[in-house]
């Protein structure tokens, strides 16, 4: 079955710290992967997407891994701020089948002053 | 640079109405798809469209129906709300290749 689970469900960090999420697939076969965020009462927003062959990408103080071979990628966030709080959710795209973008149920993450 | 464009922004309707959610996009992609949001839960597919002339069923369609106006639009329609459909529903297009793969800024809708 085709799944994308994240973890944590949801975390709390302060100001200035750093914090990492995590995202599992079952997913294939495999195009990319791609992390959004999304603020409350706002449509999701493309963060970093990467393929099979990548295995790092940043974007500004967001960091994205991708290990293909355990289906595991994560995001790091650094230097936390207070605008950093959103849902951040894992998307998975597939090369064929039906249903090609699979969604995780995402993260939620508050970061406090 | 609009990207997708959703409205209404929000919609309160009463059991049994009828309403059209209307998505347009200005980045010239062949496929859009329409979601829905409800707490805890990932964003599931109600209907897509491949490419001009062409619609299918996502995961939860029922009580739904699908219109591809042309290249640019495509509305989401309740023939009857219920309570069920109280939501949070997003439209997005894709050039297909995964890459560009862009969301509207969402309708929440309640129906009571």
């Amino acid at each position: 079955k085709n799944q994308v689970e994240q973890s944590p469900q949801s975390l709390i960090i302060l100001e200035g710290k750093n914090c990492t999420l995590q995202c599992n697939y079952t997913v294939s076969p495999f195009s990319n992967l791609r992390w959004y965020k999304q603020d409350t009462g706002r449509g999701p927003v493309s963060l970093t997407i990467m393929t099979f062959s990548e295995n790092t990408k940043s974007n500004g103080r967001y960091t994205a891994t991708l290990d293909a071979d355990t289906k595991q990628s994560s995001l790091h966030i650094t230097a936390s701020q207070l605008s950093d709080s959103a849902s951040y959710i894992c998307v998975v795209n597939r090369l064929s089948g039906t249903y090609k973008y699979i969604f995780g149920t995402g993260t939620r993450l508050k970061v406090l002053a | 640079n609009a990207g997708v464009t959703q409205t209404p922004k929000f919609q309160v309707l009463k059991t049994g109405q009828s309403m059209t959610l209307q998505c347009a996009q200005d980045m010239n992609h062949n496929s859009m798809y329409w979601y829905r949001q409800d707490p805890g839960m990932g964003l599931r597919l109600i209907y897509y469209s491949a490419s001009e002339g062409t619609t299918d069923k996502g995961e939860v369609p029922n009580g739904y129906n699908v219109s591809r106006l042309n290249k640019r639009e495509f509305s989401l329609r309740l023939e009857s709300a219920a309570p069920s459909q109280t939501s949070v529903y997003f439209c997005a297009s894709s050039d297909g290749t995964g890459f560009g793969y862009t969301f509207g800024s969402g309708t929440r809708l309640t129906v009571v």
